[in-house]
């Protein structure tokens, strides 16, 4: 049972656009979530992450918004740029756990 | 920020030999790496938590005697996949938390291609 989902498995979004990626969790001690961004053949390189007691963190183009009550958290990237073109995967972890578990991954490609 | 390499990137072997992967925190001491397998189109599921100087943890259904797991330092953990078989051909990359930080960010290495013919 995939306790982590991102029921999107792509995206298509225009340069300047805002480009959303979804993410859905099912575990309800999940208390910290992480946003990686990952290329074709390398590791997945970490971009943002937000605490459960937040419901907003901002950094630059991203932003990621968590509401608890849904189980939901989005990752918003304003202006989307072609350079934002990879796989974005959605990762949460359990208070007092190291082991992050992962969504499936949206590939995002941004069109010029 | 915080640097893993893997060692090599891409590796090519016959059915049946055995086949190692080096993962480097090169600039922050990792007391914890962790080794995750990724398919096609599939997820980074975790195989193991490797701890320095004690076993390995193992996943549900992870077999420790074919994927030997050695944390010899703080800088390195070693995956070692015995008697290869085609269907251990994926994409193996190792993770690692840096001690120093107060969150909870893990650093990914570049990652290993390996295909067994």
């Amino acid at each position: 049972d995939q306790q982590v989902k991102q029921n999107s498995p792509s995206l298509s979004v225009q340069e300047g656009r805002i480009s959303i990626l979804n993410c859905d969790y099912t575990n309800s001690m999940f208390d910290y979530f992480l946003w990686y961004k990952k290329y074709p053949a390398e590791g997945p390189t970490f971009l943002i992450s937000i605490s459960s007691i937040k419901d907003k963190n901002e950094d630059g183009r991203f932003t990621v918004f968590l509401n608890k009550s849904a189980k939901h958290l989005s990752l918003h990237i304003v202006p989307s740029q072609p350079g934002d073109s990879a796989v974005y995967f959605c990762a949460a972890l359990q208070g007092g756990s190291e082991k992050l578990v992962f969504g499936k991954g949206t590939k995002l490609t941004v069109n010029p | 920020g915080a640097v893993v390499s893997q060692h090599p990137s891409r590796v090519i072997c016959k059915s049946g030999t055995s086949v190692k992967i080096e993962c480097r925190s090169l600039d922050f001491q990792a007391t914890t790496m962790f080794w995750y397998r990724q398919f096609p189109k599939q997820s980074l599921m975790l195989m193991a938590t490797s701890n320095e100087g004690s076993k390995a943890t193992y996943e549900q259904g992870v077999e420790k005697d074919k994927f030997l797991i050695n944390h010899a330092s703080l800088t390195l953990s070693t995956l070692t996949v015995t008697s290869a078989h085609p269907e251990d051909s994926s994409f193996y990359i190792c993770s690692a938390g840096d001690s120093r930080s107060w969150t909870y960010e893990q650093y990914f290495g570049p990652g290993t291609r390996l295909t067994v013919t």
